[in-house]
């Protein structure tokens, strides 16, 4: 059964903190993304990677970054954290050439910056 | 103006009841996702379509590229269909999503 797991479940942080998400898959997919999901906006993507140590940035990268050490793994990283950063992170995953084929999602973190 | 306008918002029917979502898009795509999403988080792919129509159990979607058009039915509905349902289309390779609508179905 195909798995894309997601480090933590639910994480509360202080403003200011640094935090790291991990994503990790075994399906050998050379794509990983990462999404933000809210209340009214939808999902939206924070960065993406097609590779190892290659990344490119979403829709929305400001005050996040990213590292793709190995092919399994893609990480999340809030250098500094903030309020407006409370939010559903997913990450997911697919073969090279685009999410055209199926994608396959982890169950979500929930982020709760105080 | 999304680029993916996804209706209705909100959807409540009883159980037994014919579903139907749609889901305009305004540009050219490669292929259209619909996913689902159940309370929790966790979101599953249940079609990728390019054209025409596709049907697994009691769930059918459909594509019209030239209208910018997808509808996703679901048959006989059950309360364990409840969830919120995401139209999501390929644009250079990456996901621009719709904002779901959110399904109750009552016993």
């Amino acid at each position: 059964d195909v798995k894309v797991t997601q480090s933590s479940r639910y994480l509360v942080k202080r403003t200011g903190e640094k935090v790291f998400l991990e994503c990790v898959q075994d399906m050998d997919h050379e794509n990983m993304f990462w999404y933000r999901q809210d209340p009214g906006l939808g999902l939206r993507l924070i960065y993406f990677s097609y590779d190892v140590k290659m990344k490119e940035k979403g829709d929305i990268p400001e005050g996040y970054s990213v590292s793709r050490e190995k092919k399994e793994r893609f990480s999340l990283i809030l250098e500094s954290a903030s309020t407006n950063q409370t939010s559903m992170y997913l990450c997911a995953s697919s073969f090279l050439g685009g999410p055209v084929g199926t994608i396959y999602f982890g169950e979500g973190s929930w982020l709760t910056v105080v | 103006k999304n680029e993916v306008e996804q209706s209705p918002q909100n959807l409540t029917a009883q159980e037994g009841e014919f579903i139907t979502i749609n889901c305009s898009y305004s540009v050219g795509i490669s292929a259209l996702h619909w996913l689902q999403q159940h309370p929790g988080g966790g979101i599953v792919s249940l079609f990728m379509l390019s054209s025409g129509k596709k049907k697994h159990g009691r769930l059918i979607a459909t594509i019209n590229i030239q209208e910018k058009h997808s509808s996703l039915h679901i048959t006989a509905s059950h309360p364990r269909d409840s969830a919120v349902y995401i139209c999501a289309v390929v644009l250079s390779q990456k996901l621009v999503f719709g904002q779901g609508t959110r399904l109750t179905i009552n016993p």
